[in-house]
């Protein structure tokens, strides 16, 4: 969607490493959600964010939103085989009605052992 | 345990032919959702449900159609109507729609139209 986008399209890194994955809007945002996909399987939700400046944590994985609530980042410390996979944002751009979410194309990461 | 599934995981049809593809939740949740995803791309909105016996149409829904008889259940079918229906889908139920809370995912369904 060009309302949304994320980067990089896709990461390969080594085990150990730090990595941050963005997602950015063209509209202010209600809220933003992160989930995981492996490949051929169904989405993991992972957190949702909702005000300006929220930063959660799930295990070794990071996100925050930014001030102006249209760009999120997220940042997985010290990666691991188990972190691979598709990560995806959602957002829920400000007016939009009930829970239709919009995604992003997805991050594919590789984390070599 | 509480979930979503989806059945069947690997469906295959000939062109031509409709095709129903089932979602189903425990988790007593009022809305309930059905995505596509094709490669390299993010997930697009076909139809959602807020409540029983109510749908509406989402960014996608041309040859698609659904049904919300009840709270635990909300089957797509795909029409011959829809002219590229080889896809992964994903159904998805949340507590409400308003306010908006996570949607969580079944494991989803690989339909293959020849």
């Amino acid at each position: 969607s060009q309302e949304l986008e994320q980067s990089p399209q896709s990461l390969i890194v080594q085990e150990g490493k730090n990595l941050t994955i963005n997602c950015t809007s063209s509209k202010t945002l209600y809220g933003l959600y992160w989930y995981k996909q492996k490949y051929g399987e169904g989405l993991i939700f992972l957190m949702m964010l909702q005000k300006g400046g929220e930063e959660k944590s799930h295990e070794k994985i990071t996100a925050k939103l930014d001030e102006k609530k249209q760009q999120s980042s997220l940042h997985i410390t010290a990666s691991q085989p188990s972190h691979a996979g598709i990560y995806l944002c959602g957002v829920l751009p400000r007016g939009t009605s009930g829970s239709r979410l919009t995604f992003g194309e997805g991050t594919q990461l590789t984390v070599n052992p | 345990d509480g979930g979503i599934t989806q059945s069947p995981k690997y469906l295959f049809r000939k062109e031509g032919q409709n095709v129903t593809l089932s979602c189903e939740q425990n988790l007593n949740h009022d809305a309930m959702y059905w995505y596509r995803q094709d490669p390299g791309q993010g997930l697009r909105l076909i139809y959602y449900s807020q409540i029983v016996n109510d749908f509406q149409k989402g960014d996608i829904a041309e040859g698609y159609s659904v049904s919300r008889e009840k709270k635990e259940s909300f089957p797509l079918t795909v029409t011959s109507a829809q002219k590229n229906p080889t896809a992964f889908y994903l159904c998805a139920s949340s507590i409400s729609q308003i306010p908006p809370t996570e949607q969580y995912f079944g494991p989803g369904t690989r339909l293959t139209v020849t």
